[in-house]
């Protein structure tokens, strides 16, 4: 059983376009984070949202923590080609100190 | 900054060998975690610790033993290496002090695992 459910698994867009990418779970988190991976190295940091119905932005990407801290999304707008590469939720469960990670959504932007 | 480092970064085991993946962070972080990588796929946790002296299984723990007996050092071995061992192997870590993690990880650059 997947506790992050990533949706969708692939996604292949223009460029210029805005896209969605949803993680969803039944269980509370105390941190949601965003990664993004690229071919051949660690996940890096994008994001870390803590507080139900958090908005956090960064450049075209927006991030959302929902209201009872059990999903979130990630919105990229006018998407490029260097926005191509693996997104990965993970949530750090409530009161445990395991952080556990989505499937992810490989994402990519034709030009 | 060295940050998260992992060695070997690449490995070709035969089933039934034994091996150990090292990781040492220079961050001194308390928490620290292993996953592993399949093709395509997410991370799945396979062993984490929140300090030295303590770990605690994942979510994928079978076949594979760690311990931590320093801040920085975290190694993951594998006794009985298997064919379903191949994988991908991340480590990570994590700034906190006892009962605030801030589930923030870095990340090794990654251990390619092959077991023939």
């Amino acid at each position: 059983t997947q506790l992050l459910e990533q949706s969708p698994q692939f996604l292949s867009i223009q460029e210029g376009e805005n896209l969605t990418v949803y993680c969803n779970s039944s269980s509370v988190f105390s941190s949601l984070q965003w990664y993004r991976q690229e071919p051949g190295e660690g996940p890096v940091l994008l994001v870390t949202v803590v507080t139900g119905g958090e908005v956090k932005k960064l450049k075209r990407l927006t991030f959302q923590f929902g209201d009872a801290r059990k999903d979130s999304s990630l919105h990229i707008t006018a998407a490029q080609p260097g926005d191509t590469g693996l997104y990965l939720c993970a949530g750090r469960l409530n009161r445990d100190d395991k952080i556990i990670f989505g499937k992810g959504t490989r994402l990519h932007i034709l030009p | 900054n060295a940050g998260v480092t992992q060695t070997p970064k690449f490995r070709i085991l035969k089933i039934g060998q034994s091996m150990t993946l090292q990781c040492t962070q220079d961050m001194n972080h308390n928490y620290m975690y292993w996953y592993r990588q399949d093709p395509g796929m997410g991370l799945k946790l396979i062993y984490y610790s929140v300090g030295a002296g303590i770990t605690d299984k994942g979510e994928v723990p079978n076949g594979y033993n760690v311990s931590r007996s320093t801040t920085e050092d975290f190694p993951l071995r594998l006794e009985l290496a298997a064919p379903s061992q191949t994988s991908v192997y991340f480590c990570a870590s994590s700034y906190g002090l006892a009962g605030t993690n801030t589930g923030e990880l870095f990340f090794g650059e990654g251990s390619r695992l092959t077991v023939l």
